[in-house]
């Protein structure tokens, strides 16, 4: 059975930094993508970003979150990481993490984590 | 930027058939699939590849693409499938969504 659990959500003013980390367990970790979608309060799926594996290299990021966030991987902890840095209130979502197939598909999901950014 | 567009709802009886339009360029290249959302849950995957059913997903939920538009049809639909509705596609390397369908079974 595929899990993914997602931790490090909590309350954090604007401006301020918050690192998200997912577990993975079930699947071939090293050999997945994983990525980031997130979910505003009422509104619809967004997608954040995704990391390669290490041998394809690289990650992608929506425009919105680009520069501020980013994404890594420790193969040896099956965990994907996702840095949010300068925090905005438009932020402030429900973080999935998910696996992501080279064609783009998203199989796995986790329970997510909820973020928060206010004053 | 890529876009998908989806009605915002849809509304079928129990037991009969329901579809769902998503819309964007060139769709068909871009490997469109479907997850269906239930309240306070996190999306699962319906279809994958347009038109692919993952296990454990029901026979009556099926996807078809006709020039730049994906239908995802639930047949026999029933009170469990009242969920909102997500397309999504890969464009360039990045994944788009559209904006949702809310599907109430009456």
């Amino acid at each position: 059975e595929v899990q993914l659990v997602e931790s490090g959500g909590g309350l954090v003013k604007p401006g301020g930094s918050l690192r998200l980390s997912c577990a993975a367990a079930g699947i071939p970790f090293s050999n997945a993508w994983m990525g980031w979608v997130r979910q505003a309060p009422g509104k619809g799926l967004e997608w954040v970003g995704h990391i390669k594996v290490k041998s394809d290299g690289g990650t992608e990021y929506a425009a919105p979150v680009k520069g501020r966030f980013s994404i890594s991987r420790d193969d040896s902890k099956d965990t994907v990481y996702l840095q949010m840095n300068s925090l905005k209130t438009e932020d402030t979502a429900v973080y999935y993490c998910t696996t992501v197939d080279m064609t783009g598909f998203l199989a796995y999901w986790g329970q997510g984590a909820l973020v928060t950014v206010s004053s | 930027s890529y876009e998908l567009t989806q009605p915002p709802s849809v509304s079928v009886a129990p037991g009969q058939t329901a579809s769902m339009t998503c819309s964007g360029e060139k769709l068909g290249n871009r490997f469109p699939c479907w997850y269906q959302q239930k309240p306070g849950q996190s999306p699962v995957m319906v279809i994958y590849r347009e038109n692919k059913r993952p296990s454990g997903i029901p026979e009556r939920f099926s996807g078809s693409i006709s020039g730049n538009t994906a239908t995802l049809t639930i047949s026999g639909t029933q009170a469990m499938d009242e969920a909102d509705y997500y397309c999504q596609a890969w464009d360039s390397g990045t994944v788009v969504f559209g904006g949702g369908t809310k599907l109430t079974v009456l």
